[in-house]
């Protein structure tokens, strides 16, 4: 089916660890997205990328760090977990419509 | 920067009542979309609105583009279980910075069967 896949669905990783979130589209779209939601604050965005080779800071940047390595592929690093990032994130694309979202990948940090 | 007021955050409603959430903004949009999140996964597209005053349905759900530009509501007529979730609305602004898209904090819907 065509949309947006993020891996893992699940990670726990502990304080100081260091991860990559993947996220693919197949829908050739310019722009893609990471945002993080936490209870009572809903989405939140962190970086996004307007098109393959760049990438902006969104409101919430720090401690993570991304790689629009193609077209269709855009991943979210985490260098040096704290507590502070558990949280679910969410990918998206986006085409003249609307956002597509993929559906989640849910870390804690412990 | 740009921030929209989505309300209520929460609301318990009966099975077959009509439910009303909106958005305001204090600056103008072109496009305003209402999404829903089902528990455990990503906002899926409802509703997009691109001109003010449009009315727009989808099945029971209906949206309003406000004529000001600066908000938006959704309407559920005779809800069911299965429109529990979370809804968000999301202004968007051509030439905008952070990716052009602005997300409501949401209103969180349970359904008493």
């Amino acid at each position: 089916n065509a949309g947006v896949t993020q891996t893992p669905k699940f990670q726990v990783l502990k304080t100081g660890q260091s991860m990559t979130l993947q996220c693919a589209q197949d829908m050739n779209h310019n722009s893609m997205y990471w945002y993080r939601q936490d209870p009572g604050m809903g989405l939140r965005l962190i970086y996004y990328s307007a098109s393959e080779g760049t990438t902006d800071k969104g409101e919430v940047p720090n401690g993570y760090n991304v790689s629009r390595l193609n077209k269709r592929e855009f991943s979210l690093r985490l260098e040096s977990a704290a507590p502070s990032q558990t949280s679910v994130y969410f990918c998206a694309s986006s085409s003249s419509v609307g956002y597509t979202f993929g559906s989640g990948t849910r870390l804690t940090v412990v | 920067g740009q921030q929209l007021n989505q309300s209520p955050q929460s609301m318990f409603i009966q099975e077959g009542e009509d439910v009303s959430m909106n958005c305001t903004s204090s600056s103008i949009f072109n496009t305003w979309l209402w999404y829903k999140q089902d528990p455990g996964e990503g906002p899926v597209l409802l509703i997009a609105l691109y001109k003010a005053g449009e009315l727009t349905s989808n099945g029971r759900l209906t949206a309003q583009f406000g004529i000001t530009r600066k908000d938006s509501f959704l309407n559920i007529s005779a809800s069911i279980p299965s429109d529990v979730g979370i809804y968000f609305c999301a202004g968007r602004n051509y030439g905008g910075s952070q990716g052009n898209l602005i997300f409501g904090k949401g209103t969180k819907l349970s359904v008493k069967p």
